[in-house]
């Protein structure tokens, strides 16, 4: 069966320290990977969006980055966090019949 | 690009039943269906392609018109468990980058 693995949870970082969170997607191959960011009572914000290996798109421009360096592994990263980093993370994946999304990382930067 | 959900909110007494509308000012390829819980990741409910259909699930169905590019969840005897926010996301063509609309928080009360 397709599952969506995404880590950590939940996650506290101090301003300016950097950001890795990596999603991992078993059961499918070459999936459609996306990162989602969600504040807090908010909606969906698309921020990375990638079709294969090595090619991303950046939705919004930021202070944050994405790669897929294999084609169920994406990661999403920052040298630098700010405060307006804070949110909810969300890592998805979809294919002809479907989307799904990973159990999400809770960011907060202090 | 951003689907635009309607309503933004409601409230339902269990028993009774509910629309929510997703419409898009350009021609979608696919629309998927979601349920989040507060501080969860959205749940997939399925996801109607162009070309006009149907889908039910329990008793909760959808249906996509292609005609006025709007697609609409049907919730009919609405259950406590039903509460939540739904969000609609599309696709503009097949292996398109998913974007949500802002989602409509249900409350079912007993």
């Amino acid at each position: 069966s397709q599952t969506i693995h995404q880590w950590p949870a939940t996650l506290v970082q101090p301003v300016g320290s950097p950001l890795s969170l990596e999603c991992t997607v078993e059961g499918t191959s070459n999936p459609n990977l996306y990162w989602y960011r969600q504040a807090a009572g908010r909606g969906l914000q698309l921020l990375f969006y990638s079709v294969g290996i090595g090619q991303i798109s950046s939705e919004v421009p930021q202070n944050l980055s994405a790669s897929r360096p294999q084609d169920r592994q994406f990661i999403l990263s920052s040298k630098k966090l700010l405060l307006s980093d804070s949110g909810f993370y969300l890592c998805a994946w979809s294919v002809l019949d479907g989307s799904f999304f990973g159990q999400g990382t809770r960011l907060t930067v202090v | 690009q951003q689907p635009v959900q309607s309503p933004q909110a409601v409230i339902l007494r269990e028993g009774e039943d509910a629309v929510i509308n997703c419409s898009s000012s350009k021609a979608l390829y696919s629309v998927h269906w979601y349920r989040q819980k507060h501080g969860e990741a959205p749940v997939f409910l399925m996801i109607l392609l162009k070309g006009g259909e149907q889908k039910g699930h329990e008793k909760i169905s959808a249906s996509f018109n292609e005609k006025k590019q709007q697609s609409s969840l049907y919730l009919t005897a609405s259950q406590l468990s039903y509460s939540g926010t739904y969000f609609c996301g599309t696709a503009l063509n097949q292996g398109g980058k998913l974007i949500f609309g802002q989602g409509t928080e249900l409350s079912v009360k007993p």
